[in-house]
């Protein structure tokens, strides 16, 4: 049984602040570890895929880093919005893919 | 550009009726994923095809369902007899062949069991 972990599992920002959240998986037989924003009543977006252990990938103001030795990823938001506001959920595998509970990311106005 | 489409949005049935739903995915797609979210988790991988070949299948998937992809391109998710714990979002996904690419999911089906 994989076991991917994600914290904190809410967050509460004000605009403007930055902030960053951490995703955990095994760090054997690693393919690849995908990030996703998923808004209520919308589809998940995929952000990242990351492969390569010391992968550093950046989209806007969001940039994620990556350590496949020791099984972690770490997602940033660089000077928060409101429309950052989201569920951000993290997955281990090739096809078949394992969730974290994600992290319920609130910005405050 | 078309995304992954899921029919319907939102499916209300009684405990012990049968319930199907339908996913297009995008399509030069050739994979295809079916993943059940619950309340407060994170979805769960329940079956992929690969074209019409179904090449996965998670014990979370009971007999009572089942899943197809007939001519390689939408697939069908089907519950029989369904129970309340079958309540539910069910997400649809599809990538290609590269699977350093995303998996591209729909809005979803919404399942609840009276």
């Amino acid at each position: 049984i994989l076991n991917v972990e994600q914290s904190p599992q809410s967050l509460h920002v004000q605009e403007g602040d930055s902030t960053n959240f951490t995703c955990s998986f095994p760090s054997s037989n690693f393919y690849a570890l995908h990030w996703y924003r998923w808004e209520t009543a919308k589809s998940p977006e995929a952000l990242f895929v990351m492969t390569l252990n010391g992968d550093e990938k950046k989209k806007g103001r969001i940039s994620a880093t990556l350590n496949t030795k020791e099984g972690y990823s770490y997602l940033y938001i660089k000077g928060s919005q409101p429309e950052d506001s989201a569920t951000y959920l993290c997955a281990f595998g090739n096809e078949k893919l394992t969730f974290g509970t994600g992290t319920r990311l609130t910005i405050i106005p | 550009d078309t995304g992954v489409s899921q029919n319907p949005r939102h499916k209300i049935t009684k405990r012990g009726q049968n319930v199907t739903f339908r996913c297009d995915p995008i399509s030069e797609h050739n994979r295809l994923y079916w993943y059940r979210q619950t309340l407060g988790q994170g979805p769960e991988f329940l079956t992929y095809f690969q074209n019409e070949a179904q090449l996965e299948k998670s014990r979370l998937l009971s007999d009572r369902f089942s899943a197809e992809r007939p001519k390689g391109s939408f697939s069908t998710l089907e519950i029989q007899r369904t129970e309340q714990g079958d309540s539910a979002m069910y997400l649809c996904a599809s990538s290609g062949n590269n699977l350093n690419q995303p998996q591209h999911f729909g809005d979803g089906t919404r399942l609840s069991i009276l």
